[in-house]
């Protein structure tokens, strides 16, 4: 079972719509999460970090589910710009590297 | 924020010849830097750990004589592809810790190899 696991995607959405991505991992002993969003030929960057209680930015909701070893991020009111990879990441405790999932892409239209 | 500088952005090389790439931290120092790969529609795979000073921690299966790493400064780690060949083809990104700044991850703008 891989570390960290996505929707194999891609998703097709028109503008305005509601968009939910899912991902889990593996290691227990996982401590922090994150969403990242990369764009084509380009480095990932942070979207948001994911905290227990559940955290908001704008039109992004992340939520994380420590007994089911879930997170997600929901993407309300979608824009065209808002096409992209996303990244679900993982840093284990005591450890400083990440564990990136394979990517779910999202594709917006007009 | 924090920024992390990588040269250079794309680099055709010929089957048999040495790259180097750079990666430097703008505005505070990096005492760790990480080294990844990507292949299309995979995700980011850790190469290395870079750490100041010390010799580099390679991942399982990651050969620490095809990849060089030098981490000589608090600013700058060099990843040097030896003898590069056709499937050592990818997009190679370096991330560094602010550690000024919760801990946060800047990840430099990679590098695109082409071996032919």
């Amino acid at each position: 079972r891989k570390e960290v696991e996505q929707d194999p995607g891609p998703f097709n959405v028109p503008e305005g719509a509601t968009v939910a991505f899912n991902c889990t991992y593996s290691n227990s002993a996982s401590q922090s999460f994150f969403w990242y969003r990369q764009d084509c030929r380009k480095e990932p960057k942070l979207l948001m970090s994911v905290y227990s209680s559940g955290n908001e930015d704008g039109r992004f909701t992340a939520q994380l589910n420590r007994a089911s070893q879930y997170i997600s991020l929901l993407i309300r009111d979608s824009k065209l710009s808002d096409s992209a990879t996303y990244l679900c990441v993982v840093n284990r405790a005591g450890y400083s590297t990440l564990t990136f999932g394979k990517g779910t892409m999202l594709l917006v239209s007009p | 924020g924090a920024v992390v500088s990588q040269h250079p952005s794309w680099v055709i090389c010929k089957s048999g010849t040495s790259v180097k790439i750079e990666c430097r931290s703008l505005d505070f120092q990096a005492t760790t830097m990480f080294w990844y790969r990507q292949f299309p529609k995979q995700s980011l795979m850790l190469m290395a750990t870079s750490n100041e000073g010390s010799k580099a921690t390679y991942e399982q299966g990651v050969e620490k004589d095809k990849f060089l790493i030098n981490h000589a400064s608090l600013t700058l780690s060099t990843l040097t592809v030896t003898s590069a060949h056709p499937e050592d083809s990818s997009f190679y990104i370096c991330s560094a810790r602010d550690w000024k700044v919760n801990y946060g991850y800047t990840f430099g703008s990679g590098t695109r190899l082409t071996v032919v």
